[in-house]
């Protein structure tokens, strides 16, 4: 199946600081990607989808100004928790559909975020 | 009503039992239904990838769809201490994806 990297796999930073998450599709080209997130054992909670070119567009109750998304080339989408704070700490995932099929999504392993 | 209902478990079976995972769900626009095995600390892997009604079969793993009972199942036979896991269902109307929450699953050597 198709890989999907993420980096950093794990980072803490300190209340009111930036954190910027990155998602590439290594072996094929993503028009679209998917950020999620993920609670302890909880499920997946889809906060925004990724378009190359254009806006993102925000699931209904995250911030946009918080959660800034970037998807500036067909195999790279970032996302910056801007002024982070400790409710924001979490495991962020991201997706990209198969060329194949847009329902089959290969995720990324994940980060985890900690802010102190 | 949640989109997709799975009992989160956990559950617990001994090494070479047969296990069977399932959801439910309401929405009958739904029409690709996935299963994802997740690891502790992981990113979702795909196991399984069906369209419609009907079974797949993939090695020790086969996914089972019933569009009229609105219930999909996921067997895993033989059991391995290495299939211990989260497993989640997804669903998706080919616009939007639904997860469930995920069933936890030990399997005890």
């Amino acid at each position: 199946g198709a890989v999907v990297s993420q980096h950093p796999s794990w980072v803490i930073c300190k209340s009111g600081t930036s954190v910027k998450i990155e998602c590439r599709s290594l072996d094929f080209q993503a028009t679209t990607m998917f950020w999620y997130r993920q609670f302890p054992k909880q499920s997946l909670m889809l906060m925004a989808t990724s378009n190359e070119g254009s806006k993102a567009t925000y699931e209904q109750g995250v911030e946009k100004d918080k959660f800034l998304i970037n998807h500036a080339s067909l195999t790279l989408s970032t996302l910056t928790v801007t002024s982070a704070h400790p409710e924001d700490s979490s495991f962020y995932i991201c997706s990209a559909p198969s060329v194949n099929s847009y329902n089959e999504q290969f995720f990324g392993p994940g980060t985890r975020l900690t802010v102190l | 009503q949640k989109e997709v209902e799975q009992d989160p478990g956990p559950l617990s079976v001994p090494e070479g039992a047969i296990v069977s995972l399932n959801c439910t769900y309401s929405n009958s626009a739904f029409q690709y239904f996935m299963w994802y095995r997740q690891y502790s600390r992981k990113g979702p892997e795909l196991l399984m990838y069906t369209y419609s009604s009907g079974n797949k079969e993939d090695g020790r793993f086969t996914a089972q769809v019933d569009k009229s009972s609105k219930y999909i199942s996921l067997f895993i036979r033989d059991s391995q201490p290495s299939d211990s896991a989260t497993y989640l269902c997804a669903m998706s109307t080919g616009n939007q994806f639904y997860f469930g929450t995920g069933t936890s699953l030990t399997v005890i050597p």
